[in-house]
């Protein structure tokens, strides 16, 4: 069974960083792209940054370009998320999601998400 | 980016009957050398994740029910759920593949009349 676990999310304050966490089982990690998709009430479905299967081209919505960095750990069966200066508009539950392919903007549709970790920003 | 607008926003129908949710893309996402439309469905209930329920705007999710449907081309796409269960309930989104950002519309939330 394919599960992905995120964690790392909280309350911080504007300009601060976040690192956010995704364990992934149940597949073979190693094998697909992985990403990461934002869900605010207002905006909606937000694809926020993808990766790779060996780590080797990286996507990011030109909303997070340069603030945010995207890193995974084959070994581990881990993605992350390094969030810095973040901002309000930053606020929202984040996912880990199972790409269908080797390369994150090839076939870019999800076939599994996380249960979400929620990033507040507030001072 | 590509923009997705769902119609309607939100849609009540009574069980057992047929709900019909619309999707139009700013631009094409069917791909010429492919025939291949890049278009998936999502299912998103209280409290959880989105799960995938069509990609390719036709191609049913494995562990699906066949209830569920997609169809359309180029810019135009329809989810139909042919007899409304109570589970059904959700919001509904779909998303576009052909261009990087993937982007969502607004979703359709579905109730019970």
């Amino acid at each position: 069974e394919v599960q992905l676990v995120e964690s790392g999310g909280g309350l911080v304050q504007p300009g601060r960083s976040l690192r956010l966490s995704c364990a992934a089982s149940g597949f073979t990690f190693d094998d697909y792209a992985m990403h990461w998709v934002r869900q605010t009430p207002g905006k909606g479905l937000e694809w926020v940054s993808g990766i790779s299967w060996n780590s080797g081209s990286i996507g990011y919505a030109d909303s997070v370009k340069g603030r945010f960095t995207i890193s995974r750990d084959n070994a581990q069966n881990s993605l992350y998320l390094q969030m810095t200066s973040l901002r309000a508009e930053d606020m929202a539950l984040y996912y880990c999601a199972k790409g269908v392919t080797y390369y994150y903007d090839n076939n870019v549709y999800f076939d599994y998400w996380g249960q979400g970790t929620l990033v507040t920003v507030s001072s | 980016d590509i923009v997705m607008t769902q119609s309607p926003d939100s849609l009540a129908v009574s069980l057992g009957e047929r709900a019909t949710i619309n999707c139009k893309s700013s631009q094409s996402v069917l791909y010429s050398s492919n025939s291949k439309n890049y278009l998936a469905w999502y299912q998103q209930k209280p409290g959880q994740p989105p799960k995938l329920l069509i990609y390719w705007a036709s191609t049913r999710e494995s562990g699906v029910p066949d209830r569920f449907s997609g169809s359309g081309s180029g810019t135009d796409f329809t989810l139909t759920i042919s007899s409304l269960q109570a589970e059904d309930v959700a919001v509904y989104y779909c998303q576009q593949y052909y261009n990087t950002p993937s982007t969502f519309g607004q979703g359709t939330r579905l109730e019970i009349k």
